[in-house]
């Protein structure tokens, strides 16, 4: 069983689109995480979620929607897409204490 | 605010030389320090850790001792394959409060045959 899993793994779409990403873990962690990471590998923490709580919420376009149905879920959804959206996004989820995450294999965005 | 410095790469080794990758923090209190490793398409996953100072982690032959007196936590190996090729992240965790992991920029490692 896959510990965070994230759908889809790849998706290809045009500027402008909305999309979303969806994430679960069933590792019975209260946090969860978005990360974005660039072409030069670059990770970025973009938001957190604890039990279903926006804690943090970093210096992310408000296109981007985090929505947290349960604590096993952290959803992505981006709206009005642009080029420099194009990225790899990782789900992650931790426990409170020691904070180690655990990351999905990530969802590839790319937009035309 | 906290933060990871890690030596830039790419590093490039033949096989079975030996592997340093450097790592130094800045963080206050008593941070846990983690090495994470991403193989080419895939997530990061947890090399190794180690939540107090001279506490050393291991795995898979991979080492890091976390050095308070110099803030540290340098990964080393002592026989590299070509199958540890990969991006290598140095992270820490605050001690207090509800802030992420802290990663470092990552070091890609190339070994070669």
């Amino acid at each position: 069983d896959t510990a965070v899993s994230q759908t889809p793994k790849y998706l290809v779409t045009q500027m402008g689109n909305d999309k979303s990403i969806k994430c679960e873990q069933n590792l019975g962690h209260d946090t969860m995480y978005w990360y974005k990471q660039d072409s030069k590998k670059f990770l970025k923490i973009m938001f957190s979620y604890n039990n279903k709580e926006l804690i943090i919420n970093e210096t992310v376009p408000n296109r981007f929607s985090p929505k947290s149905p349960d604590k096993a879920h952290l959803n992505l959804h981006i709206n009005s897409l642009e080029l420099g959206d194009s990225a790899v996004y990782f789900c992650a989820s931790s426990p409170s204490s020691p904070r180690e995450l655990f990351f999905g294999e990530g969802s590839r965005l790319t937009v035309l | 605010g906290d933060s990871v410095t890690q030596m830039e790469g790419p590093v490039t080794l033949s096989e079975e030389a030996f592997l340093t990758i450097n790592c130094t923090y800045t963080a206050t209190g008593y941070p846990s320090l983690f090495w994470y490793v991403q193989y080419p398409g895939e997530g990061l996953q947890l090399l190794l850790k180690a939540t107090k100072a001279d506490d050393k982690g291991s795995n898979k032959g991979f080492e890091a001792t976390y050095r308070k007196e110099t803030t540290s936590f340098h990964l080393e190996k002592g026989s590299v394959q070509v199958s540890d090729s990969a991006v290598y992240f140095c992270a820490l965790s605050s001690s207090s409060g509800n802030t992420p992991l802290v990663f470092g920029k990552g070091t890609r490692l190339s070994v070669i045959a």
